[in-house]
């Protein structure tokens, strides 16, 4: 597609219940990341998935979140157990390269608020 | 990555210049300085980078101190869709194994008509 498509945009949970978000990357983009951003805040990495090779997990903030990637395509970031100060826009971006010159391309995130 | 400074909030007329300050005294000979743009609700835009030439695009010019220690990305013409948080970044570029962007608090910029 001509962005990054990120689904739901918006999404209510019950405290306890799982979450799964989801990404589609521009077509191409071998590089791809998740970003968390609290209301007022600045963005907060996650996640980072280049190629085939292991992705880097040091951003995740507890056991209970983790995320798939599937060669060159969709990722999904899923959170268990979510709690109150999970709630956050969680945005999705893609780049042509780990190391591209040329800027990522953010989608424009899923709303999750827990209730 | 060496941090970045910037304003917390600033203020322009639509149609004037806007002129977004960041200072960032420890980048590093390989680093670039990033610029992006979130508009609410939006996630982060892209708008130019440079290593230490100024550099200009169809959104706007970025100026880097002769020292690189500072820059100033310049919006010529503001107008009320440039109303936005603007983030300062600098990251090694292509060729380098940092490849995370991170962002601070960035500049809240509002175009006041």
């Amino acid at each position: 597609g001509a962005g990054v498509s990120q689904s739901p945009s918006n999404k209510v949970t019950e405290k306890g219940k799982d979450v799964e978000l989801r990404c589609d990357p521009i077509s191409g983009h071998t590089a791809l990341y998740w970003y968390r951003q609290r209301l007022g805040q600045g963005l907060e990495f996650l996640i980072y998935f280049q190629g085939n090779s292991a992705p880097d997990k040091s951003g995740l903030p507890s056991d209970r979140f983790s995320a798939e990637r599937t060669g060159e395509s969709v990722s999904t970031l899923t959170i268990q157990r979510t709690q109150q100060e999970d709630s956050a826009v969680y945005l999705c971006a893609s780049s042509t390269t780990g190391t591209s010159n040329y800027g990522y391309t953010f989608g424009s995130g899923t709303r999750l608020t827990v209730v | 990555d060496a941090k970045t400074t910037q304003p917390t909030s600033m203020d322009c007329a639509e149609g004037r210049a806007a002129n977004l300050p960041c200072n960032h005294s420890t980048i590093s000979g390989n680093e670039y300085v990033y610029w992006y743009r979130q508009i609410h609700s939006q996630g982060p835009q892209y708008i130019i980078h440079g290593l230490k030439n100024n550099e200009t695009n169809e959104m706007a010019s970025l100026i880097i101190t002769e020292d690189r220690k500072s820059s100033t990305l310049i919006l010529p013409h503001a107008t009320l869709r440039d109303t936005a948080v603007y983030y300062c970044i600098v990251r090694v570029g292509s060729g380098g194994s940092n490849y995370k962007l991170t962002f601070g608090k960035g500049t809240l910029l509002t175009v006041n008509p």
